[in-house]
């Protein structure tokens, strides 16, 4: 069975750009969480998507947004970027979403400058 | 207002001893714990978890205890290997109120580095 994917894998972009990020869950799995992840905070979750709707929000400003698509597969955007964005973005699938176990993919390294 | 701590950032074992990795959460709405293991490169990979109505729960080298009282909980692995030096994170989940189903959300902490010395 293939695991989670997520592309790009590496990406570049400069301050005010916008960007798009991609995630396909494991087959069958209807949940899509993304997570943050920088040295200093840590892992922090950014929101979850079951069956194209948004079931959980973090804490983040409404630049972050995400969508999921009929086939479970999930996009996250995040518009007017800052320095600040520079992290790796890990997307997480699991059957039915809840505390159980998630699998997560490989990350995107977003690098702002 | 960080709700769930890893005070190590590092933990150095040698191998064949037990490494003992430890999480403190302040959310008294936890209701459960997982612990992830991270490569550099990877996603994390869910390693075990616990429910809160449980104290203790093992799989094969790994053993989470949970003290809901000290809401302290703690990731045994016997014997440590080599290939356990990895970035153990700590996750904590709640169901969020006025949700239905399964509205969770996973909070994590910073994640201790562990490193087993052959």
């Amino acid at each position: 069975k293939a695991g989670v994917t997520q592309t790009p894998r590496y990406l570049i972009k400069t301050r005010g750009q916008q960007v798009t990020l991609s995630c396909s869950p494991i087959s069958g799995h209807r949940s899509v969480s993304w997570y943050q992840q920088t040295p200093g905070q840590g892992l922090q979750f950014l929101f979850e998507y079951f069956s194209e709707t948004q079931r959980n929000k973090g804490n983040f400003p409404g630049r972050f947004s995400g969508r999921q698509f009929s086939n479970s597969r999930s996009e996250m955007n995040v518009s007017t970027l800052e320095l600040g964005d520079s992290a790796l973005y890990l997307c997480a699938s699991s059957r039915r979403g809840g505390p159980n176990e998630q699998f997560f993919g490989p990350g995107t390294r977003l690098t702002v400058l | 207002d960080q709700q769930v701590k890893q005070n190590s950032p590092s933990l150095s074992v040698q191998e064949g001893r037990i490494s003992i990795l430890n999480c403190d959460y302040t959310n008294s709405m936890f209701d459960y714990f997982l612990w992830y293991k991270k490569y550099p490169a990877e996603g994390p990979t869910f390693l075990i978890s616990i429910s809160s109505i449980k104290d203790k729960n093992e799989d094969g080298r790994f053993t989470v205890f949970l003290n809901k009282s000290a809401k302290h909980l703690s990731l045994h692995i016997v014997p440590s290997q080599p290939g356990d030096s990895a970035v153990y994170f700590c996750a904590a989940s709640a169901r969020e109120a006025g949700g239905g189903g399964s509205n969770y959300k996973l909070t994590f902490g910073k994640g201790t580095l562990l490193t087993v010395n052959p």
